[in-house]
């Protein structure tokens, strides 16, 4: 089974700094997609940046960016100069192969300060 | 905004009532996928249809159910409402490459369903 864990249930930053968020992984399957949302208080779902298990290089999006780490299982999304249009829930899931529903975790709460 | 729409964004009705979700996919989409966000249950996947049938189903209660059309939009029926049907219901597509991992998923904005 796959299961997906955020540690941080909420993160506060100061507006341009950089952010970190963790997402862990477990899942048997060699081969799986990793994906982070973004979740506004309007409610809708925002997709950030996709990560593949075989992808050589650490997957990055403007002003995101993955520190995929396989070996540990771990998918940490960084945001840098981070904005106050940037507080938002972030959510971390994976699709194995051949797997059509993605599995969610449980989300961080990120409060960007001015 | 991503292309998914999603129609009412609100709803509100009573417990035993019946109710319909309808969600219109990005233009060239072929999957819709059901999702439901509560407070105690995260985001959970319900059922995704892929060009009219059925292709996987997930943690869906039998009071519920789903049906993608000739036109590809995709309704999904809760009925005999509970309190505990309260949550958000999000419609996401896909172009659902077969076996493409880099298959994303597109969400609409939800519809938040309250039950009282």
């Amino acid at each position: 089974a796959q299961k997906i864990t955020q540690t941080q249930p909420g993160m506060f930053v100061q507006e341009k700094e950089a952010v970190t968020l963790d997402c862990t992984y477990d899942t048997s399957d060699p081969s799986y997609g990793l994906f982070w949302y973004k979740q506004p208080s309007s409610g809708e779902m925002i997709f950030l940046i996709y990560q593949g298990s075989y992808d050589q290089q650490n997957a990055t999006e403007g002003r995101y960016s993955l520190n995929f780490q396989k070996a540990r299982k771990s998918a940490n999304l960084v945001i840098s100069a981070s904005q106050l249009g940037d507080s938002a829930m972030y959510f971390c899931a994976m699709r194995r192969q051949g797997a059509q529903k993605l599995v969610f975790g449980q989300g961080t709460r990120l409060t960007i300060n001015p | 905004d991503s292309g998914v729409t999603q129609t009412p964004k609100h709803l509100i009705t009573a417990t035993g009532q019946r109710v319909t979700l309808r969600c219109s996919p990005r233009s060239g989409d072929l999957s819709v996928y059901w999702y439901q966000q509560s407070l105690d249950q995260g985001l959970q996947f319900l059922i995704q249809y892929y060009n009219g049938e059925e292709r996987a189903k997930g943690n869906i209660l039998e009071r519920f159910s789903a049906q993608q059309f000739p036109d590809l939009h995709s309704e999904l029926n809760l009925s005999s409402l509970e309190l505990g049907d309260s949550a958000l219901y999000f419609c996401a597509s896909s172009t659902n490459i077969a076996g493409a991992l880099t298959d994303t998923q597109y969400f609409g904005p939800g519809t938040r369903l309250t039950v009282l």
